[in-house]
């Protein structure tokens, strides 16, 4: 069965402060690892998906790399609007379903 | 583009009663998911169609049912609430079935059970 554990369980930085959030997950043939940004009263919103080990994608502040046992979303000089729960989540095999971690409570403060 | 729209955005029901949640995917996207979240399991699958089947179910009580009509809307349905089924029902579209395809949600059901 695959696990997806996420780490720190809640982060407190100040504006400008870079830090990472790490993803480690145990999974039979990854199909894919995806990030999502869930704000407060709202659904998850895809940021990234990575296929394979070595894999790097951006997007503004947000850098995610991959290695084979555990993923690293990187956040460069948050800002308080990056204040969200950062949630990651895996596919693997033929399933389509997508298996979650509890996520990373992020808080920005000025 | 519109996005996933869930309808209603929040319910509430009595132990007993049962429940039926829609979900419109976006415009071109061919598979659904349900998943459901609560505080202290997160989010957890509860099923995915594509094309009108039921390809996956996660574990949960046969009281948990779903379909999808050939427009790719899809619904979900809970018979006998119970005050455990309090959570935010989330529907995800996606393109299609393949692993690497991308899951978008909508914002969700809240589902408050008194």
């Amino acid at each position: 069965e695959d696990q997806v554990t996420q780490s720190p369980e809640a982060l407190r930085l100040q504006e400008g402060e870079s830090s990472s959030l790490n993803c480690s997950y145990t999974v039979s043939g990854l199909r894919g690892l995806f990030w999502y940004r869930q704000d407060p009263g709202k659904g998850p919103e895809f940021l990234f998906t990575l296929y394979s080990a070595g894999e790097e994608k951006e997007k503004e502040r947000l850098k995610a790399t991959l290695t084979k046992k555990e993923s690293f979303l990187h956040i460069t000089a948050p800002k308080p609007e990056d204040s969200a729960t950062y949630l990651c989540a895996v596919k693997s095999g033929t399933a389509s379903k997508l298996t979650f971690g509890t996520g990373t409570r992020l808080q920005v403060t000025l | 583009k519109a996005g996933v729209t869930q309808t209603p955005r929040y319910l509430i029901k009595t132990r007993g009663q049962q429940v039926t949640l829609s979900c419109s995917p976006i415009s071109g996207h061919r598979s659904v998911s349900w998943y459901q979240q609560t505080p202290g399991q997160g989010l957890q699958f509860l099923f995915e169609y594509f094309s009108e089947t039921q390809r996956n179910k996660g574990n949960f009580p046969g009281r948990f049912s779903g379909r999808q009509f050939s427009n790719s809307r899809s619904e979900m349905n809970v018979s006998t609430l119970e005050l455990g089924d309090s959570a935010l029902y989330l529907c995800a579209s996606s393109l299609g079935v393949q692993g690497n395809q991308p899951q978008h949600f909508g914002d969700g059901t809240r589902l408050s059970i008194l």
